[in-house]
């Protein structure tokens, strides 16, 4: 199984603050890669496909990079509504997996 | 407009068995793979099992597999989940996901989950 980790578990940072949050794959995946936004209560919401494709709707602030093992999600400028739990997820092959989830909070 | 609603959750004990329905509307069911997620209180996310189109094809993660069974009705614009034997490891939030496209593994559109809680 492909092992997804996410760095940090948990982040506090303020409005406007430019955030990075890493996932790496335990074997390559090319750029199958997904990330996913989470608010208390909530469904998931999809930002990201394929490591660098912004989801229809999803603010430009938002992007993905990389590929092979190693990924990134920046968020330019935080917003308020930004604060939230973020998953990466590969779908190179099954079992599809998850990070275990990146909180971030209000600094 | 896409939706996706989840019913069928509840209290059920250890050993139990539980039928999961997802309704969908606002696409054309039999043109997309589709999706059970689930999320434990207060955890992270987990892939349960995907179906194909016409039912050809399912996958499960290792943890239910023997135990679940994904299936659809595409007359009826359904996704179900069987689950068997259940154990406290199986509560969570259950939900139903559809990809971006016919053949997409990533999930766009998630219904509001339904809970399935296994205590005695």
């Amino acid at each position: 199984d492909i092992q997804m980790t996410q760095s940090p578990s948990s982040l506090s940072a303020s409005v406007t603050d430019r955030v990075t949050i890493t996932c790496r794959a335990s074997q390559g995946i090319g750029s199958r890669l997904a990330w996913y936004q989470q608010k208390p209560g909530r469904a998931p919401k999809c930002l990201i496909y394929d490591a660098s494709s912004l989801q229809s709707g999803v603010p430009s602030r938002f992007s993905g990079s990389g590929s092979g093992t190693d990924f990134t999600l920046t968020i330019s400028s935080l917003q308020p509504e930004d604060f939230a739990t973020y998953y990466c997820q590969h779908y190179n092959a099954y079992p599809i997996t998850f990070g275990q989830g990146t909180r971030l909070d209000i600094k | 407009e896409v939706q996706l609603v989840e019913s069928g959750g509840g209290l059920v004990q250890p050993g139990g068995s539980l039928r999961l329905s997802c309704a969908a509307s606002g696409f054309t069911f039999n043109n997309y793979w589709m999706t059970w997620v689930r999320q434990a209180p207060g955890k992270g996310l987990e892939w349960v099992a995907n179906i194909k189109q016409d039912a050809s094809e399912n996958y499960y993660v290792d943890s239910v597999r023997g135990r679940f069974t994904i299936s659809r009705d595409n007359a009826r614009n359904s996704l179900y989940l069987q689950m068997n034997s259940l154990t406290t490891e199986d509560a969570a939030m259950y939900y139903c996901a559809r990809g971006g496209s016919d053949s997409s593994w990533y999930w766009i559109h998630w219904g509001q989950g339904t809970l399935v809680t296994v205590s005695s």
